[in-house]
């Protein structure tokens, strides 16, 4: 079974903060994906990586950014949280092809105080 | 823009009864589609997508979809609810050079009454 796991299942963090959301996969995949989800507004793209060190911005990365060192591991940065970033976070992975499907971790759920 | 349209916040059956998840997308050629289920406290997991093959797609838990390009509809059912279905439900359009990125709905909350 392909596994995405996320460093933190809750996080409460304070406005100014520099805060690291980390996600692992085991499945060898190429593409990661960052979404946060907010009530009435689904899940929303904040940055997709398509191979290590590559990067692409969804519909919503200011605030944010990304770091792919790795394969495995996918990184999401908030430089200088704010109350606005509280939110649920997921991230995901894919073979490369579109039509593959997304595998979900479990989501951190941060709040910023 | 492309983009997914889930029609109902909230929709609220009895256990038993059939389940219709309404999802309309646009885009300029036929996409991907995709249905996820989230359950509570849980990431997402995915019950079915449609990949240009068969419009009839079936997918785990008893659901299917059925593809409809006249009416750029990808509506999910299900013939009889149960409770463990009771759960939040997104449906998913690709977009994008090589339809490479995902566009979600706002996504639909079952509700399941005994």
């Amino acid at each position: 079974d392909v596994k995405v796991t996320q460093s933190s299942r809750y996080l409460v963090k304070r406005t100014g903060e520099k805060v690291f959301l980390e996600c692992v996969q085991d499945m060898d995949h190429e593409n990661m994906f960052w979404y946060r989800q907010d009530p009435g507004l689904g899940l929303r793209l904040i940055y997709f990586s398509y191979d290590v060190k590559m990067k692409e911005k969804g519909d919503i990365p200011e605030g944010y950014s990304v770091s792919r060192e790795k394969k495995e591991r996918f990184s999401l940065i908030l430089e200088s949280a704010s109350t606005n970033q509280t939110s649920m976070y997921l991230c995901a992975s894919r073979p490369s092809r579109a039509q593959e499907t997304q595998y979900f971790g479990p989501g951190t759920r941060l709040l910023v105080l | 823009a492309q983009s997914v349209t889930q029609l109902g916040s909230h929709v609220s059956v009895s256990e038993g009864a059939l389940v219709l998840l309404r999802c309309n997308y646009s885009s300029s050629v036929p996409p991907y589609l995709f249905w996820y289920v989230q359950y509570p406290n849980q990431g997402l997991q995915l019950l079915l997508k449609y990949t240009s093959a068969a419009t009839l797609v079936k997918g785990i838990n008893g659901f299917e979809a059925e593809f409809k390009k006249s009416e750029t509809s990808f509506h999910l059912t299900k013939p009889s609810a149960h409770m463990r279905d009771a759960a939040e439900y997104f449906c998913a359009v690709s977009v994008g050079e090589g339809f490479q990125k995902l566009v979600f709905g706002t996504g639909t909350r079952l509700l399941v009454s005994p």
